[in-house]
């Protein structure tokens, strides 16, 4: 069975520091997916990582893919209060998603 | 991005009634829904999949007959939960595949927050 492990599950940091999230899976998957969550939201798609040595960025986030490791990391740069949520790293087969316990972050100024 | 729309957001009943929830696709179709239940501060749990035209795949340990899908046309999907009871209220998420180009992304509903006097 598929199982997804988020390290930290709680991140408090500065403004303007970097920090990075990382996302273990136990099995093989074809896809791996970044979220984020605001509380009592839905979530809001970030990145979809379809390969191996997949990278994607968009502003203060970076997100990799390594399949062989079964390791995605979600990289935080320059963090700002904004970026406070939950995120989540769903991974699976064929659209079929397994969720972990999703790691919190809190920016604070 | 492609939306999806889920109606109500929140719905507050008594034990023993039944409610429908509604996912819809609003700018696109989707041949394949899914649901989520979400328990306050845990990770979203795939409850099923919902599939154009056919019966939806249930999750191990997820009533097919408490939790009835219906899939009716490329753009809705309905959970119904019934009989529901305290121990059902929680967040209910519904996700659409997206559209021909995105069809690897899940795009989620907003939820619906139901909670069972």
């Amino acid at each position: 069975e598929l199982k997804v492990e988020q390290n930290p599950l709680f991140l408090s940091m500065q403004e303007g520091k970097n920090y990075t999230i990382y996302c273990n899976y136990s099995t093989t998957s074809d896809r791996l997916y970044w979220y984020r969550q605001d509380p009592g939201k839905s979530l809001e798609s970030l990145f979809v990582l379809l390969s191996n040595g997949a990278v994607k960025q968009e502003g203060r986030l970076m997100a990799s893919l390594d399949t062989k490791a079964r390791l995605s990391t979600l990289h935080i740069t320059a963090a700002v209060h904004d970026l406070s949520a939950t995120y989540f790293c769903p991974t699976g087969q064929n659209n079929d998603m397994r969720f972990g316990a999703g790691t919190r972050l809190t920016v604070k100024p | 991005g492609a939306v999806v729309s889920q109606h109500p957001s929140r719905v507050i009943c008594k034990s023993g009634t039944s409610v429908k929830i509604e996912c819809r696709s609003l700018d696109f179709q989707a041949t394949t829904m899914f649901w989520y239940r979400q328990f306050p501060k845990q990770s979203l749990m795939l409850m099923a999949t919902s599939n154009e035209g056919s019966k939806a795949t249930y999750e191990q340990g997820v009533e097919k007959d408490k939790f009835l899908i219906n899939h009716a046309s490329l753009t809705l999907s309905t959970l119904t939960v019934t009989s529901a009871h305290p121990e059902d209220s929680s967040f209910y998420i519904c996700s659409a595949l997206g559209p021909a180009g995105e069809e690897d992304t899940q795009y989620f509903g907003p939820g619906t927050r139901l909670t069972v006097l």
